[in-house]
């Protein structure tokens, strides 16, 4: 396995154009989550799947953005129309469906910069 | 809701030496998960280490050990004979406790660790 990868690992913008990350989670990992890091920060949640579903937006998810885990597996992360407050990390996580307490695994995310 | 401060933007020790991370957490939760992650220069998050808040016993990872103090709503990070490889951001990071449901994590501002030769 190796681990959860996302694509792309940079993007640069211009403001106003639309932009697609994807993160393809670790195999059989029906839990998948969306984080954003600015500078200076630690992540703060975005969204949530469990499998296909997507339970969870935060507040902080404007209409602009759009997540989509269509078959269970990889997921997309839209941005319409990217202001420059969109300039950020966003990473991604996900975790196995246990009874235990399972632990959230990281890609390297995506860096945005909008112009 | 949730809340983690990480009062330490910068931290530094010399190689070998022990140096220890400090996290405040503010929940009105009883049972819930306190993590410490570790982000390297350009590489990704990974798990130092977590307790459980209904567990006693102070969570401990080789040369990695946490101080949690439930009541004072703390959880510090302890590192032994510290390593240029553990010269990284360190968030201390609070999940609630839940069956199957959301993890999302809430996570502190960080610290920035260098290790000094």
């Amino acid at each position: 396995d190796t681990g959860v990868s996302q694509d792309p690992r940079h993007k640069i913008t211009k403001r106003g154009q639309n932009v697609t990350f994807r993160c393809d989670p670790i195999s059989e990992h029906n839990r998948l989550y969306w984080y954003r890091q600015t500078l200076g920060q630690g992540p703060e949640f975005l969204t949530y799947f469990q499998n296909e579903a997507q339970l969870e937006k935060s507040r902080l998810l404007s209409d602009r953005f759009s997540a989509e885990r269509p078959k269970g597996s990889f997921s997309t992360l839209e941005i319409q129309r990217t202001e420059q407050g969109d300039s950020a990390m966003y990473l991604c996580a996900s975790s196995p469906r246990t009874v235990l307490l399972s632990e959230q695994y990281f890609g390297p995310g995506t860096r945005l910069t909008v112009t | 809701a949730q809340t983690v401060t990480q009062s330490q933007p910068e931290m530094s020790v010399q190689e070998a030496e022990t140096v220890t991370l400090s996290c405040t957490y503010d929940t009105s939760e009883s049972d819930y998960y306190l993590f410490w992650y570790k982000q390297p220069p350009s590489r990704q998050m990974i798990l130092v280490i977590r307790q459980e808040a209904y567990k006693q016993q102070n969570a401990t990872e080789n040369r990695f050990s946490v101080n949690f103090q439930k009541a004072a709503k703390s959880f510090s990070l302890k590192i032994s004979d510290s390593q240029l490889g553990d010269a990284a951001m360190y968030f201390c990071a609070y999940r609630s406790h839940t069956n199957f449901g959301n993890e999302k994590l809430t996570f502190g501002t960080g610290t920035r660790l260098t290790i000094i030769p």
